[in-house]
């Protein structure tokens, strides 16, 4: 079962711009992590925020945590076209060992120059 | 960094055959690697977790005669698509669990089936 629900789903913007994505989630969690999916492609990571932290900056990015709201949001500051790609939050699934990683739906971001 | 080498990246085959798609981290151990399924404009959903040397874990809903995994090393893990129909067609992504470094998580590039 998915873990994350982003909004907004698609998301179109001018070069320059700032982006923010939101994703909510269901359950207690360790950490939420938010990756980068272009076309076509696998997935990479872009940063990771632990339960215990509520903000966490990485370049261009900013991450947000809410633990009693379940929800967390990706700033992307300064858009590029580059920056264009489906982003997705996701939750390790706490209750096992398996290590399960659980995706939110994504949000679709379009940045045109 | 940690790297996962998924193959084929495109594959076209006919319904009712097989097909196996390979999923190796190239510079470390993974005892855990997981299979995803993904369609257009769509989320990525967990199918199984494969175990080197024991059964994969599926998710509910998903058929285990139709996906079948094998984790037989601790650097490969396989999906086979048996008796493939065009409603398989999709995009396939594994992970592999490296615990040596947060997130912990690397993906393939994956790959996309077309079942004709």
């Amino acid at each position: 079962s998915q873990q994350g629900e982003e909004d907004p789903q698609a998301l179109s913007i001018q070069e320059g711009e700032n982006a923010t994505m939101n994703c909510s989630y269901k359950t207690s969690i360790n950490n939420l992590q938010w990756y980068r999916q272009n076309s076509g492609r696998g997935l990479v990571h872009l940063i990771l925020i632990r339960s215990n932290e509520r903000e966490k900056h990485s370049g261009r990015l900013r991450v947000t945590l809410d633990t009693s709201k379940k929800s967390s949001s990706l700033l992307i500051t300064a858009s590029r076209a580059a920056d264009t790609a489906s982003y997705f939050c996701a939750t390790p699934d706490r209750g096992s060992t398996l290590g399960r990683l659980y995706f939110g739906r994504g949000t679709q971001l379009t940045v045109w120059p | 960094g940690a790297v996962v080498s998924q193959h084929p990246s495109r594959v076209i085959c006919k319904s009712g055959t097989s097909v196996k798609i390979e999923c190796r981290s190239l510079d470390f151990q993974a005892t855990t690697m997981f299979w995803y399924r993904q369609f257009p404009k769509q989320s990525l959903m967990l199918m199984a977790t494969s175990n080197e040397g024991s059964k994969a874990t599926y998710e509910q809903g998903v058929e285990k005669d139709k996906f079948l995994i094998n984790h037989a090393s601790l650097t490969l893990s396989t999906l086979t698509v048996t008796s493939a129909h065009p409603e398989d067609s999709s995009f396939y992504i594994c992970s592999a669990r490296d615990p040596r470094h947060l997130p912990g998580y690397t993906f393939g590039s994956g790959t996309r089936l077309t079942v004709v």
